[in-house]
């Protein structure tokens, strides 16, 4: 247990949907990313909190929001789903929000848009 | 801008073989440098780092060198086991921005 909780583990659903991910990082640490694993994209960076405030945005797009709350947990939602949304999605948090950091991943969201 | 380039895969090896996974890097500035692996059905964990030019990282048998003349971090293991079947990620991270930025993956699979 890498001390980083994602909720829900596997979710199905269906195009045109809206889909809440969540993500609680592990203890003491402020900041929160979020990326997308897909097979023919890789690892791809959405979008970083640090503290609440949004630090860096990746290659998110507009259908797809986040935010961070002040006990620091963070939810993706994706609205609008299309079947190339499918993809694994990961919550990673770290204790500062840039240099050396050491990011500890979460197990992972898996969504499936049929 | 920045960012990372792998090898690419799968590399199939038997087991107790030697083994280098490739990785260069374009950066400004000074990056520091990690490899992270993710197992089946696994979120990625950080295996090694290293933060400035010639510094080794090292765990679990896996060493790579940050090598600045030559702007790469290439892994390798001695002999490699079965367990270390996985998908190996070679990253970077600066000081002066907030991203981790990842190379596209190395996937690995060690035959007994």
């Amino acid at each position: 247990d890498s001390g980083v909780t994602q909720t829900p583990k596997h979710l199905i659903t269906a195009t045109g949907q809206r889909v809440t991910l969540r993500c609680s990082p592990r203890s003491g640490d402020l900041s929160v990313y979020w990326y997308q694993q897909s097979l023919d994209q890789g690892l791809q960076f959405l979008i970083q909190y640090y503290n609440g405030e949004e630090r860096a945005k990746g290659n998110i797009l507009e259908r797809f929001s986040a935010q961070q709350f002040p006990d620091l947990h963070s939810e993706l939602n994706l609205s609008s789903l299309e079947l190339g949304d499918s993809a694994l999605y990961f919550c990673a948090s770290s204790v500062e929000w840039a240099g050396a950091n050491v990011l500890t991943f979460g197990a992972g969201s898996r969504l499936t848009v049929l | 801008g920045d960012s990372v380039t792998q090898m690419e895969g799968p590399v199939t090896l038997s087991e107790e073989a030697f083994l280098t996974i490739n990785c260069t890097y374009t950066a400004t500035g000074y990056p520091s440098l990690f490899w992270y692996v993710q197992y089946p059905g696994e979120g990625l964990q950080l295996l090694l780092k290293a933060t400035k030019a010639d510094d080794k990282g090292s765990n679990k048998g896996f060493e790579a060198t940050y090598r600045k003349e030559t702007t790469s971090f290439h892994l390798e293991k001695g002999s490699v086991q079965v367990s270390d079947s996985a998908v190996y990620f070679c990253a970077l991270t600066g000081t002066s921005y907030d991203k981790v930025i990842f190379g596209p993956g190395t996937s690995l699979s060690v035959i007994p």
